[in-house]
């Protein structure tokens, strides 16, 4: 089955620091990337949506200097906390779509927990 | 817009016993409907999907829903409930690419 990897899993870093997070689609391509944040015990927030080859497109609300996304292949996009500080803590999840084509789902990776300290 | 609603927070179901977690949809034309789990400190998993055709739709892990438009429900059941089935349920629609989830329903497993 279509499987999306996640990484780091976990991550714990002082305030001020820049963090990196990387979704991968393993085994299948896909131009259309998410990015969500979820806080404890509530459901996913949709922050932003990422295009390969292009600009990704942030939900009302989302600091797109804060939070940068880059999708340089299709398979890899990335998620960039920049300067991040205490109320950045959260659960990051992203997901892809196969890019074949159809009514194809949403397929998720395990999540990042960020812990700014 | 389209959206769904998931009216219980928690549900509490004995082990072996039959489950049914509720979803209602909001959408004018025949939406596309999701059920994911999710475990704690983990992402989502599907258990199934429903585009169009059969109303009754199988899933993983023994899941199954039913969609009914006359009472916009796209409810998730399973017959006989394991302690492992203990999770977090999303009921989800799309929207111009985007899935829109409802708040989540928290199964509890007893003994």
């Amino acid at each position: 089955g279509a499987v999306v990897s996640q990484h780091p899993s976990w991550v714990i870093c002082k305030s001020g620091t820049s963090v990196k997070i990387e979704c991968r689609s393993l085994d299948f391509q896909a131009t259309t990337m998410f990015w969500y944040r979820q806080f404890p015990k509530q459901s996913l927030m949709l922050m932003a949506t990422s295009n390969e080859g292009s600009k990704a497109t942030y939900e009302q609300g989302v600091e797109k200097d804060k939070f940068l996304i880059n999708h340089a292949s299709l398979t890899l996009s990335t998620l960039t906390v920049t300067s991040a500080h205490p109320e950045d803590s959260s659960f990051y999840i992203c997901s892809a779509r196969d890019s074949t084509g159809g009514n194809q789902p949403q397929h998720f990776g395990d999540g990042t927990r960020l812990s700014i300290l | 817009a389209q959206s769904v609603t998931q009216p219980d927070i928690h549900i509490t179901v004995s082990e072996g016993a039959s489950l049914e977690l509720r979803c209602n949809y909001s959408y004018g034309a025949t939406p596309y409907l999701f059920w994911y789990v999710q475990s704690p400190g983990q992402g989502l998993q599907l258990l199934l999907k429903y585009f169009s055709g059969d109303t009754l739709v199988q899933g993983i892990k023994g899941f199954e829903a039913e969609f009914k438009r006359s009472q916009s429900s796209f409810n998730l059941r399973k017959p006989s409930v394991h302690w492992s089935d203990a999770a977090e349920y999303f009921c989800a629609t799309t929207g111009f690419q985007k899935l829109v989830f409802g708040t989540g329903t928290r199964l509890l497993v007893s003994p």
